[in-house]
């Protein structure tokens, strides 16, 4: 079974700019969670959709991160314009269900590193 | 609110020696509980999880017990081997909701 996709793996890009991420979930998963993990720490929920409605947005700086995912499949996340301190590692998950439940798990992709300059 | 308290890293150990990393939680309710492990340059991966007081969760000879009493779940291993030099996660999720909390991570490496 293929597992969560994002791309790119690396970024880099000066401050103000804008740059975007991409993740396609595993196959049937209804829930998307993107993660943001700054070094040394560990992630931080940012949005949390459910098909394509967004369940959970309540970390999500919304004067410069948006995030969608139309058809309720792959999603993107989107920073406009970057700060500084918006370097970290940006990790999209899914999960089968709602995410709530002791069987349902969030499967994680490999991550998206941004450093912003 | 609820959070993860994990121990600081790095911790180096030789292989075949006995590992614990400690976690403690705070919540207002009964969290589930997970350690996650991200090898270098991989996705977090679920490695063990247990959902209720006095749950063992085991995988790949690691161990974590629930404990409410302390409010822990510390991971074990009995005998590391170089494989499992990694940066490892304790998490919890409340029942009423479906967002993982994350510790700040402990960095384990082993030499062989």
């Amino acid at each position: 079974e293929a597992g969560v996709a994002q791309s790119p793996r690396y970024k880099i890009i000066e401050k103000r700019q804008s740059v975007a991420f991409w993740c396609n979930p595993i196959s049937g998963h209804a829930t998307l969670y993107w993660y943001q993990q700054i070094l040394g720490q560990g992630p931080k929920l940012l949005i949390q959709f459910q098909n394509n409605g967004v369940v959970d947005d309540s970390q999500l700086p919304k004067d410069r991160f948006s995030a969608e995912r139309l058809k309720g499949v792959d999603s993107t996340l989107k920073i406009q314009p970057a700060k500084l301190e918006d370097s970290a590692v940006y990790l999209c998950a899914s999960s089968l269900g709602a995410g709530w439940g002791s069987t349902d798990t969030q499967y994680f992709g490999p991550g998206t590193r941004l450093t912003v300059l | 609110g609820d959070s993860v308290t994990q121990m600081e890293g790095p911790v180096t150990l030789s292989e075949e020696a006995f590992l614990t990393i400690n976690c403690t939680y705070t919540a207002t309710g009964y969290p589930s509980l997970f350690w996650y492990v991200q090898y270098p340059g991989e996705g977090l991966q679920l490695l063990l999880k247990a959902t209720k007081a006095d749950d063992k969760g085991s995988n790949k000879g690691f161990e974590a017990t629930y404990r409410k009493e302390t409010t822990s779940f510390h991971l074990e291993k009995g005998s590391v081997q170089v494989s499992d030099s990694a940066v490892y996660f304790c998490a919890l999720r409340m029942d009423s909701s479906y967002k993982l909390i994350f510790g700040s991570g402990t960095r384990l490496l082993v030499r062989p």
